[in-house]
């Protein structure tokens, strides 16, 4: 079975603070995904990567930047934590794109930001 | 830009009965349409994934069916029982393995 795991299932930050998510798959995926999800906003992709070093812009990434320096690990990097920042942070990973591409999502990390 | 909607947003049924959940969306180029289920205060749970040339899958209790000129995906669970109640959500996958997600339909199945 595919298995997504996230560093923190809660984390509590002050506002300015610089904040780490990590997010690790163990199948082998190409494509990985940061996703906040808000009430009455749904899923909103906040940046995604499709190889090692590789990443693209998803419709949120203001506030927000990656890293993606192993295949299994992204990580998502708050610079200066804010308020409005306070989310659900969802991680995911596929194969590549194309006909079969499959999403599985980690357990997520509930950011609250003081 | 592709648009998914999800009616109702909340449905409360008696255990046993067979129920369907809807999503619509916009743009027909798809790659996939895959629905999930997610727990309060979870993740999502993948349950079924359509192919843009496959017209349904089957798991176990679950049937998903898509129609992509239409535009529209149903979710079908049979016999539902109280361990169903979760919010179902829909994703179509368009290129570069980016997908558009429904805002889900929260569903309730009373003992």
């Amino acid at each position: 079975d595919v298995k997504v795991t996230q560093s923190s299932r809660y984390l509590v930050k002050r506002t300015g603070e610089k904040v780490f998510l990590e997010c690790v798959q163990d199948m082998d995926h190409e494509n990985m995904f940061w996703y906040r999800q808000d009430p009455g906003l749904g899923l909103r992709l906040i940046y995604f990567s499709y190889d090692v070093k590789m990443k693209e812009k998803g419709d949120i990434p203001e506030g927000y930047s990656v890293s993606r320096e192993k295949k299994e690990r992204f990580s998502l990097i708050l610079e200066s934590a804010s308020t409005n920042q306070t989310s659900m942070y969802l991680c995911a990973s596929s194969f590549p794109s194309g006909w079969y591409n499959e999403q599985f999502f980690g357990p997520g990390t509930r950011l609250t930001v003081l | 830009k592709q648009e998914v909607t999800q009616i109702p947003a909340a449905l409360s049924v008696p255990e046993g009965e067979n129920l369907v959940l809807n999503c619509s969306f916009t743009d027909s180029a798809i790659y996939n349409l895959q629905w999930f289920r997610q727990d309060p205060g979870k993740g999502l749970t993948s349950l079924l994934l359509i192919q843009s040339s496959q017209r349904e899958q089957t798991s176990g209790r679950l049937n998903a069916s898509l129609d992509k000129s239409s535009g529209r995906s149903t979710l079908y669970i049979a016999a539902s029982q109280p361990g169903d109640s979760a919010t179902y959500l829909c994703a179509v996958a368009g290129n570069a393995g980016k997908s558009t997600f429904g805002d889900g339909t929260t569903l309730t199945v009373k003992p």
